[in-house]
């Protein structure tokens, strides 16, 4: 079965200071991993795909197979970046037919 | 706006009525879905479209949920017989046909069994 586990559900950090938001999954393929995010009283929005070996808004992540982890990672955050973020694995090789999210990590950057 | 579109924004209703909500997607997208999210919990799938013909549907999907795209474009989840249970917020997501295309939402539909 796959699953997406997200051990933090609230996670306060300070401007400027580093943020990394935790994601695990279980799934016995290749995954396909996402980041989406949802900023307050706005809809989910994808933030960032493993596919893309993409960064933005100075967010990243890396796929660690062997620790089945994608970590969300940002150097400097910012009083922008506070929302609920969301760790979600597609089991489906090619496509996002059947996203599988986490619970969620709720971030608050504190000026 | 050229988003995703879903009515109502928020729906009460008494137990063991029906209710149906609507989404229209991002117009040229051929790929649509259904999400709940109840409190606390990430989006979990319901089921998903392509086109016209509903390809998958969760286990979560009871008898009692049924969702139609009838032309390939806009889509009606309905529930019979709600049950407090449902109550959660309801999400369609479209995308284009592809390869990691990414699913854009829409606001929801906040659903409320009294």
């Amino acid at each position: 079965a796959q699953r997406v586990t997200q051990p933090e559900k609230l996670l306060s950090v300070f401007k400027g200071a580093p943020v990394e938001l935790k994601c695990n999954y279980s799934y016995s393929g290749s995954p396909e991993l996402f980041w989406y995010v949802q900023y307050s009283r706005q809809r989910l929005q994808l933030l960032l795909r493993h596919i893309s070996r993409e960064s933005i808004k100075g967010f990243t992540a890396d796929l660690n197979k062997g620790e089945t982890s994608f970590h969300l990672k940002k150097p400097f955050a910012q009083e922008e970046d506070s929302a609920m973020y969301y760790c979600a694995l597609s089991p489906t090789q090619g496509g996002s037919e059947k996203l599988v999210f986490g619970k969620g990590t709720k971030l608050t950057v504190n000026p | 706006d050229t988003g995703v579109s879903q009515n109502p924004r928020h729906k009460i209703t008494k137990r063991g009525q029906n209710v149906t909500f609507r989404c229209d997607p991002i117009s040229e997208h051929n790929r649509l879905y259904w999400y709940r999210q109840t409190l606390g919990q990430g989006p979990e799938f319901l089921t998903y479209f392509q086109n016209e013909a509903q390809l998958e549907k969760s286990r979560l999907l009871s008898d009692r949920f049924s969702a139609e795209r009838p032309k390939g474009s806009f889509s009606t989840l309905e529930i019979q017989r709600t049950e407090q249970g449902d109550s959660a917020m309801y999400l369609c997501a479209s995308s284009r046909a592809g390869t990691y295309e990414k699913l854009f939402f829409g606001s929801g539909t906040q659903l409320s069994v009294l």
